[in-house]
C-alpha cells in the first residue's frame, strides 16, 4: 500500500537554528498538508497546498514557517528560527483529487528544539 | 469555529470487552467523518470513513455510526484486543472553500488490560 515518508523520524535542534521537515507524500497525490501535535494535545492543521502554492494556513502557520515541493516529489516544511514551543510532532498528509478517500498520513518527524 | 469534541478522554477495558467512544462536531459545511487509531509516536491510521448519507460503516470489529442530524459519531469496539491499546481520534473533514480540511478531536485514549 502507498505510504507517506517523512524524514528525520527524530530531529533535535537548538533554539534558534533552522529546521526542515521533509515529506515524500504519495506519487499521484496532488493535495498537500503539515500539521503538528503537541505532546499531550490534538493534532492541529498548518497548512495546505496545491499547484505549487499555499490554498489555506493556519494561524500557527506564522512568518517563521514556509512550505515548498522543491522537485516535484518532496514536500518540505521550513522553521527558520526554532522556539522552545516549536517542539512537536509534525505530521505530513497527502491526498489524491477529487475527494478525500485518499487522505494519508506519514509516521511523523518528532521535532526537539532545546 | 469548527470544533470536534470526544468523550471520555481516557477508557480503561478488559481485553475480550467491548466499548463505545463517542464523538460531536461542529464542523460547517462537513464533508465526511473518519476516526483515526493513533499508536503513540505514529502518525494516524484512518479505521472508517463515513459520507453525510451514511449511518453506520464496519471494518472488521470496529463500527462507526453517524448521525448528521445531531453531528454525532460514534465508534464501537467488539471484543478488543491488547493491540487495540492506543489513542482513537475522530476528525471532520471540512467541504466548501475548506475542501479537505481536517478538524481534529482531542481523542480517547484507550487502554485495554490482560
Amino acid at each position: 500500500e502507498p505510504e507517506v515518508t517523512q524524514t528525520p523520524s527524530h530531529q533535535v535542534t537548538q533554539m534558534g537554528q533552522e529546521v526542515i521537515l521533509r515529506c515524500v507524500p504519495i506519487s499521484n497525490h496532488l493535495y498537500f498538508y503539515w500539521y503538528r501535535q503537541i505532546l499531550g494535545q490534538k493534532v492541529e492543521f498548518l497548512v495546505s497546498f496545491y499547484n505549487n502554492e499555499i490554498s489555506e494556513k493556519s494561524e500557527i502557520f506564522d512568518d517563521q514557517f514556509s512550505v515548498e515541493r522543491p522537485d516535484g516529489s518532496n514536500f518540505t516544511l521550513k522553521i527558520r528560527s526554532t522556539k522552545l514551543e516549536d517542539s512537536a510532532m509534525y505530521f505530513c498528509a497527502s491526498r489524491d483529487r477529487g475527494n478525500n478517500y485518499g487522505y494519508t498520513f506519514g509516521s511523523g518527524t518528532r521535532l526537539t528544539v532545546v | 469555529k469548527n470544533q470536534v469534541e470526544q468523550s471520555p478522554q481516557s477508557l480503561i477495558i478488559l481485553e475480550g470487552k467491548n466499548c463505545t467512544l463517542q464523538c460531536n462536531y461542529t464542523v460547517s459545511p462537513f464533508s465526511n467523518l473518519r476516526w483515526y487509531k493513533q499508536d503513540t509516536g505514529r502518525g494516524p491510521v484512518s479505521l472508517t470513513i463515513m459520507t453525510f448519507s451514511e449511518n453506520t460503516k464496519s471494518n472488521g470489529r470496529y463500527t462507526a455510526t453517524l448521525d448528521a442530524d445531531t453531528k454525532q459519531s460514534s465508534l464501537h469496539i467488539t471484543a478488543s484486543q491488547l493491540s487495540d491499546s492506543a489513542s482513537y481520534i475522530c476528525v471532520v473533514i471540512a467541504g466548501g472553500t475548506s475542501y479537505g480540511k481536517l478538524t481534529f478531536g482531542q481523542g480517547t485514549i484507550l487502554t485495554v488490560h490482560p
